[in-house]
């Protein structure tokens, strides 16, 4: 079974604090994401990974940046958390470009006071 | 703005009876189009997907129903079960991404 396993499930920081939300998946998935989960909003996409080290901007990047040094581990960074990026933030891989099926983690809800 | 769109935003439907969303989309770059199911506290998973050149597709008690020309897809649940209360996205796919709809929250009464 693809796993994707996002660290944190829960957390709460204060405006201004960095935040860094981790993803790892087992599967040696080349592609991975990171969505943003809002009620009445659907699932967003912030970034997206094809590869190692490349990254592309999805349709929300601003206030993120990503990281992914290793191909089995996807960052996502927020430099400065505001409160309106308290979200439901979504990790998915996929094995290749050419796939269509996407492997979601759990999910990671961060509180921004 | 939401690239593709999704109605209704939630339904109530009897042990039994037809759940049926729809969604619809403007750009014809799209190639992909899967449905999403996703239970309370877990990830989206995969439930069914359509190609374009395809006008029906069904899986089990799922059926995806595709019209080009109108620029439309739906999913249709057959017989539903309380086991299939959850939150269902479309999404259509362009350039390798993912955009998704708002999501229809089902319950399914016993």
């Amino acid at each position: 079974d693809v796993k994707v396993t996002q660290s944190s499930r829960y957390l709460v920081k204060r405006t201004g604090e960095k935040v860094f939300l981790e993803c790892v998946q087992d599967m040696d998935h080349e592609n991975m994401f990171w969505y943003r989960q809002d009620p009445g909003l659907g699932l967003r996409l912030i970034y997206f990974s094809y590869d190692v080290k490349m990254k592309e901007k999805g349709d929300i990047p601003e206030g993120y940046s990503v990281s992914r040094e290793k191909k089995e581990r996807f960052s996502l960074i927020l430099e400065s958390a505001s409160t309106n990026q308290t979200s439901m933030y979504l990790c998915a891989s996929r094995l290749t470009l050419l796939d269509g099926e996407l492997f979601f983690g759990e999910g990671s809800r961060l509180t921004v006071l | 703005q939401q690239q593709v769109k999704q109605s209704p935003q939630s339904l109530i439907v009897q042990k039994g009876g037809i759940s049926i969303i729809n969604c619809a989309y403007e750009n014809t770059a799209f190639d992909y189009f899967p449905w999403y199911q996703q239970f309370p506290g877990k990830g989206p998973a995969l439930l069914i997907a359509i190609r374009p050149d395809v006008s029906e597709k069904k899986e089990g008690r799922f059926t995806i129903s595709f019209n080009k020309s109108a620029k439309q897809f739906s999913l249709h649940i057959m017989d539903s079960q309380p086991g299939d209360s959850a939150t269902y996205f479309c999404a259509a796919r362009r350039d390798y991404k993912l955009s998704f709809g708002a999501g229809t929250t089902v319950t399914v009464r016993a």
